[in-house]
């Protein structure tokens, strides 16, 4: 079975700063995906990086990047610059195979960041 | 626009009152689940599918019937509703099931309350 760990329930940081959320996962599988998405107050899912098990870079888009450290099995997200609009909550999820040829999306239960002026 | 449309955004509704949620996307997408999203538990499948008549359950599938006869639609049933299903649920869904490389599209989300 997949699980994904989120420890900091929350977090704060000074705008202009970076931050770290981490994230660890659990699967037997060799074969696996990996994402972030942004969930705001306005309660939306937007999908912000992936990251393949197979990749050898760690993934950036913009300001986002991924730390990807497949030995010790984690995928923690690093924000570059933090602005107001990135106070949000953050979810981790994998993608993983799940049996009858489909892959199932697991998530991580969350960390809440709040951007201080 | 590719999007996935579930409507209603908000229901209040009392205990035993049948109801339906329904998802659309427009983006000719393979896969398509439910989720539902509780406080402190993150996001959980509820159900998904794989394609037109083929669906399977998720993590937390009871008190749920979902459906798929069309590749577009993929409704989600609450035949008796009850206080403890009251919560914000998401459709999403992506190109191709087998990849593990695809990116979920989610709906705007629905807030569901049973009295």
């Amino acid at each position: 079975a997949q699980k994904i760990t989120q420890t900091q329930p929350g977090m704060f940081v000074q705008e202009k700063e970076a931050v770290t959320l981490d994230c660890t996962y659990d699967t037997s599988d060799q074969s696996y995906g990996l994402f972030w998405y942004k969930q705001p107050s306005s309660g939306e899912m937007i999908f912000l990086i992936y990251q393949g098990s197979y990749d050898e870079q760690n993934a950036t888009e913009g300001r986002y990047s991924l730390n990807f450290q497949k030995a010790r099995k984690s995928a923690n997200l690093v924000i570059s610059a933090s602005q107001l609009g990135d106070s949000a909550m953050y979810f981790c999820a994998m993608r993983g195979y799940s049996g009858a040829g489909s892959y199932q999306l697991t998530f991580g239960k969350g960390t809440k960041l709040s951007v201080i002026p | 626009e590719a999007q996935v449309t579930q409507n209603p955004r908000y229901l209040i509704t009392v205990t035993g009152k049948k109801l339906t949620v329904t998802c659309s996307q427009n983006m000719n997408h393979e896969y398509m689940s439910w989720y539902r999203q509780d406080p402190g538990l993150g996001l959980r499948q509820i159900y998904y599918s794989m394609n037109v008549e083929v669906t399977d359950k998720g993590d937390v599938p009871e008190g749920y019937k979902v459906s798929r006869k069309e590749k577009r639609n993929f409704p989600l049933i609450l035949e008796s509703p009850s206080p403890n299903q009251t919560s914000l649920y998401f459709c999403a869904s992506s190109l191709r099931y087998r990849v593990s490389n695809q990116p979920q599209h989610f709906g705007d989300g629905t807030r569901l309350s049973i009295l």
